[in-house]
């Protein structure tokens, strides 16, 4: 099975920058999604990481560590419409079909 | 262009009245999916399909099911909806290749009255 933790909420003021980690415990990782998450929206792809480092893209990073199981999102030049939920979900290598567990997902706020 | 559409957007049902919720794609995936999710949590997975093989997640219950007539068409149904069914209902399509991203549809709120 696979366990995966992030914070519940945060908040950070408009051009800061935020940092929402995730760890997760899996049998046997084959990769690691953010996706981003408007209320009464469907989630959207933000970024997918596999080997160890860093994936930046944008205003939005990705780091992941495999052996501490960790990874987490950097949201720089933070805009009010970064306001919405980051889902971290991993992928098990024994998984078929892609399938994917998600975390409870981060509720960031960004205040003017 | 919509690649994963979802109908309706929102229905209402009534307890134990059967429902179905649609979901059909243009991306030509072979992988489809169905989440449930509840306010303020993760999504959760129903099942999914392999191209025409099914797979059920374990604490999946009964109640819910699901139909796959060709690539692009996928189908939840819902027997005999309780009030805990109420929630969003989220497709989504990828392909079989590990590194591809899900591709998810705008959900279908379900309301159960």
């Amino acid at each position: 099975g696979q366990n995966i933790d992030q914070p519940t909420e945060m908040t950070a003021t408009e051009g800061a920058i935020v940092q929402i980690n995730c760890t997760y415990q899996t049998s046997g990782f084959n990769g690691l999604f953010w996706y981003q998450q408007h209320a009464g929206e469907a989630p959207t792809f933000l970024s997918y990481n596999v080997l160890d480092g860093l994936e930046e893209k944008g205003r939005f990073s990705s780091f992941l560590s495999r052996s501490k199981g960790y990874s987490y999102l950097l949201l720089k030049e933070l805009q009010m419409k970064d306001s919405a939920s980051y889902l971290c979900a991993v992928r098990d290598r024994g998984a078929a079909g892609n399938k994917l567990t998600f975390g409870g997902g981060t509720r960031v706020l960004v205040k003017p | 262009d919509a690649m994963v559409i979802q109908n309706p957007r929102y229905q209402v049902t009534q307890f134990g009245k059967p429902v179905t919720l649609s979901c059909s794609q243009t991306l030509n995936h072979n992988v489809m999916y169905w989440y449930q999710q509840k306010s303020s949590q993760a999504p959760k997975l129903l099942f999914h399909y392999y191209d025409k093989d099914f797979n059920n997640e374990a604490d999946t219950p009964d109640n819910f099911q699901s139909r796959r007539p060709n690539t692009s068409f996928c189908f939840l149904d819902i027997r005999s909806p309780g009030l805990g069914d109420a929630a969003m209902y989220l497709c989504a399509t990828s392909s079989s290749v590990p590194s591809y991203e899900q591709y998810f549809g705008p959900g279908t709120r379900l309301t159960v009255t």
